[in-house]
């Protein structure tokens, strides 16, 4: 079956250090990779995602995602991270042409002063 | 603001009762979603509508529905009540049929008690 797997349930990063929230799927075909983000009592709000093409792409807020096939991963990273990116991160694949999400459990980032 | 509107934000309820979870889509989005958040299951897809009609459907229990209205808006009804089914319920919406951007509102938490 098709799944997202994100296996840091929490990051703490101190403020102006790089972040690296890694995401690993599992799907016979070609996904379609999402992160999205959720702040506190907020919905999900998308930063970035991957259909095709350069497997380096960005997205909003200064955040980035490599897909890497052989690997079967497509990691978010920021090269310097800010307090207000304190939050909730999801990974999602597109599955059964593209009717519908499914989402990884989460990774909680902490920021520290 | 995501332009996804889900009323009501909270709710309270007792076990047995049935509730309306109510979602207005973004303006032109003919596709809406609902998704349950649980601290055990996480984000778990329950149903698509396109254009008023059932699209897809997820883990959805046999006493929950839901719908798609002409004007777009969609309702989710939650019936019988049990006290696993306290969460947080998101409704999405995204341009087309197929899964791309999904914009999220900000949920309706369900608390039964």
């Amino acid at each position: 079956a098709q799944s997202v797997t994100q296996p840091d349930i929490h990051i703490t990063v101190s403020e102006g250090a790089s972040l690296e929230l890694r995401c690993n799927y599992s799907y016979g075909a070609t996904p379609y990779l999402f992160w999205y983000v959720q702040s506190p009592g907020q919905g999900l709000q998308l930063l970035l995602k991957y259909f095709s093409g350069d497997t380096l792409v960005q997205g909003i807020k200064g955040f980035e995602a490599e897909f890497k096939r052989s690997q079967s991963s497509f990691n978010l990273r920021k090269p310097s991270v800010h307090w207000s990116d304190a939050a909730e991160y999801f990974c999602a694949v597109a599955i059964t042409g593209f009717q519908k999400l499914v989402f990884g459990t989460g990774t909680r980032l902490l920021v520290s002063p | 603001d995501s332009g996804v509107t889900q009323t009501p934000k909270h709710l309270i309820t007792a076990t047995g009762q049935r509730v309306t979870l109510r979602c207005s889509p973004r303006s032109g989005d003919l596709s809406v979603y609902w998704y349950q958040q649980s601290l055990d299951q996480g984000l778990q897809f329950l149903i698509q509508y396109y254009n008023g009609e059932e699209r897809a459907k997820g883990n959805i229990l046999e006493r929950f529905s839901a719908q798609q209205f002409p004007d777009l808006h969609s309702e989710l009804n939650l019936s019988s009540l049990e006290l696993g089914d306290s969460a947080l319920y998101f409704c999405a919406s995204s341009v087309a049929g197929t899964t791309g951007e999904l914009f999220f509102g900000e949920g309706s938490r369900l608390t039964v008690l």
